[in-house]
């Protein structure tokens, strides 16, 4: 398994100020996940993470406003750019261990609010 | 597309009891990969179960069980003798390359006292 620390772990923030949030595992791993949780419902991811190429976005969700970094093989940071109280969610990162199982381990998420 | 279908939004039991949630998965490929996740309130999302849609035989571990069936396309989880501290959403996924994780809505499960 992959142990996942997320930072911060919540977060209250003003209308069109931007949040960066940063994902570590304790292991190195291929590819890591950015989900978004709104709430009350599911989890939706919102890109794929590999470590040297540009993300890879989910239909509904552009770089502009959530530019990823994945500057080594343990670490990713996820923005959320000029929010709005839509964004207010939580924001959850994944990732597949390197000779795992193939099986999606998750940190404790970001619940970010909006105001 | 793939699509998973936890048709129960919220079950609502007494400790000790046994329950059981639904999890329907809709997907074209031979091969796909389902799982269980826990979400307690604090948030995290634990890893329950994966099963590869060659391996169809069911597990037990401890209270928790699952049994997958693809006949009817479903992959069920029970808890036997329920506790409090299994209240949580339970989210049913599938994925057909192990990347791009597909979540039902979630199952709110409260177990009371």
């Amino acid at each position: 398994s992959a142990v996942i620390s997320q930072k911060p772990s919540r977060d209250i923030c003003q209308r069109g100020t931007s949040l960066t949030i940063q994902c570590q595992v304790d292991s190195q791993v291929t590819m890591m996940f950015w989900y978004r949780q709104q709430p009350g419902q599911s989890l939706t991811l919102i890109a794929t993470a590999n470590q040297g190429s540009e993300a890879t976005y989910e239909s509904g969700f552009v770089i502009d406003k959530f530019p990823i970094s994945r500057p080594n093989l343990t670490f990713s940071t996820l923005t959320v750019s000029n929010m709005s109280p839509e964004d207010s969610s939580i924001y959850l990162c994944s990732a597949h261990p390197i000779g795992g199982t193939d099986t999606q381990y998750f940190g404790p998420g970001t619940r970010l609010t909006v105001l | 597309a793939q699509k998973v279908t936890q048709a129960q939004t919220e079950i609502s039991v007494v400790e000790k009891e046994d329950v059981t949630l639904d999890c329907v998965y809709e997907t074209r490929d031979t091969t796909y990969y389902l799982f269980w996740y826990k979400q307690p309130p604090s948030g995290e999302l634990v890893f329950l179960i994966r099963r590869n849609s060659f391996d169809e035989q069911n597990e037990i571990s401890g209270r928790y069980s699952w049994n997958f069936q693809k006949s009817t396309s479903s992959f069920n989880f029970t808890i036997t003798a329920s506790q409090v501290v299994d209240s949580a959403v339970y989210f049913c996924a599938l994925t057909l390359n192990t990347d791009k994780l597909i979540f039902g809505t979630g199952t709110r499960l409260q177990v009371f006292p």
